[in-house]
């Protein structure tokens, strides 16, 4: 059992680069999310899908996008990369509302 | 503006004892809280939820207690173990909507 699968486990950018995280789910699960964590912070919210083709922001969108082609993965594109980037970033997933997310292990990404 | 707070940022606790974690919130909509743990470099786990309509909900040695009127929720531990140490975050949703986190609280436990 993969459960949700991100890669790489830790990068790091330039200023201006881009680069792409990746986050796959063997679960067939609807709904997929991309949150970022700050050092004492919780978990914000980026961007979110509930199903493949529909994706909607969340609580901190700006410099990123995303995509939803399949119901598996849920790719996160980071443009123009900035020091306020520097985070750890998570992919989850759920089967549906009312349920717990499942998560990746995270993608440490520090900007410099 | 903080839907979800957790204001102790640590808990230290001897092995053995309780370990109470609170959070608080403020969206009256709130109805499926949640906890997980988080250890160093991996992603937060499911501990335990609740929904509200319960006050109550057990899972082993973890249990968690809503109070809607007060809107306060709290993680207890009984009893704490050393592999227990490690963020916990509460986590609240509205229905239909996405899971909102606190900022964590790390707990130590004492061998």
């Amino acid at each position: 059992n993969a459960g949700v699968t991100q890669t790489p486990k830790f990068r790091i950018l330039k200023i201006g680069q881009s680069m792409t995280l990746q986050c796959t789910q063997d679960m067939n699960h609807n709904y997929m999310y991309w949150y970022r964590q700050d050092p004492g912070m919780g978990l914000k919210l980026i961007y979110y899908s509930v199903g493949a083709g529909i994706t909607d922001k969340g609580e901190v969108p700006n410099g990123y996008n995303v995509s939803r082609s399949t119901t598996e993965d849920f790719p996160l594109r980071l443009e123009l990369a900035a020091p306020s980037q520097t985070s750890v970033y998570f992919c989850a997933s759920r089967p549906g509302t009312g349920n717990g997310y499942t998560f990746g292990s995270g993608t440490r990404l520090t900007v410099v | 503006d903080q839907q979800v707070k957790q204001n102790s940022p640590s808990l230290s606790v001897q092995e053995g004892r309780i370990s109470i974690l609170n959070c608080d919130y403020t969206n009256s909509m709130f109805d499926y809280f949640l906890w997980y743990k988080k250890y160093p470099a991996e992603g937060p786990t499911f501990l335990i939820s609740i929904s509200s309509i319960k006050d109550k909900n057990e899972d082993g040695r973890f249990t968690v207690f809503l109070n809607k009127s007060a809107k306060h929720l709290s993680l207890h531990i009984v009893p704490s173990q050393p592999g227990d140490s490690a963020v916990y975050f509460c986590a609240a949703e509205a229905y239909g909507n996405k899971l909102v986190f606190g900022a964590g609280t790390i707990l130590r436990v004492k061998s």
